[in-house]
């Protein structure tokens, strides 16, 4: 069963914050995030295991909850090249298989 | 080159035409993946090749048949599709540790469309 993200698409002035969510029915291993750009493959973010950890790179980080199986993807400060649909991918205890949500579209105007 | 690489990027054919995808990947990873992403639908996993052997069929029609013969090379045969099978197909492919699914590199993908 897939993860469910939400919101399905949020528009941000240049320079404000977002938050992405992510939550599944299983238990999970891990939590995986990339982003697509419109005509172009699917870019990884990062990835967080369990044991709840978050992680982060430059404004755009994120957390996983293991006890709830959900993680959140935060943009910070977000600029114009952060437009793009944004995916989770989520991995359930013995399954080794990366099942997506539908995407979060997001879209930065100036 | 490096990365992912996929051929054709765009492919249109009629339901009784037979039909090839190919993905190179040039990183040295030892597992390849298979995607479909259709309009307003998440990624969906097709067909998984870990070491060259395929470890995941998702319950894909018949009509869809991968091959790997080597670790860098991933093939997707295509015969009497349906018009619902266009999509963009997405090729990936990863470093397998045996312990969890790694980062995965996606091709730009090939867009098919069935007539």
């Amino acid at each position: 069963q897939q993860p469910v993200q939400s919101p399905q698409a949020v528009i941000l002035r240049e320079g404000e914050d977002a938050v992405i969510n992510c939550s599944s029915s299983k238990a999970l291993y891990s939590v995986h995030w990339y982003r697509q750009k419109h005509g172009e493959a699917p870019v990884f973010l990062m990835i967080l295991l369990k044991g709840g950890e978050q992680k982060g790179h430059d404004k755009i980080s994120a957390s996983f909850n293991e006890k709830k199986q959900q993680s959140s993807l935060y943009l910070t400060a977000s600029q114009l090249s952060y437009s793009g649909t944004y995916f989770c991918g989520t991995e359930a205890f013995g399954n080794e298989k990366l099942t997506f949500g539908t995407g979060t579209r997001l879209t930065i105007i100036p | 080159e490096t990365g992912v690489t996929q051929t054709p990027r765009h492919l249109v054919m009629g339901m009784t035409n037979k039909k090839s995808l190919k993905c190179e990947q040039h990183l040295g990873h030892n597992a390849m993946y298979w995607y479909k992403q259709s309009a307003k639908k998440p990624l969906e996993l097709m067909f998984v090749y870990s070491l060259e052997e395929r470890v995941e069929n998702n319950s894909v029609p018949s009509r869809f048949s991968p091959e790997c013969p080597n670790s860098s090379h991933l093939f997707l045969h295509l015969h009497t599709l349906q018009p619902e099978d266009s999509a963009l197909y997405l090729c990936a492919s990863s470093q397998d540790r045996g312990r969890g699914i790694g980062e995965l590199f996606f091709g730009e993908g090939s867009r098919l469309t069935v007539l």
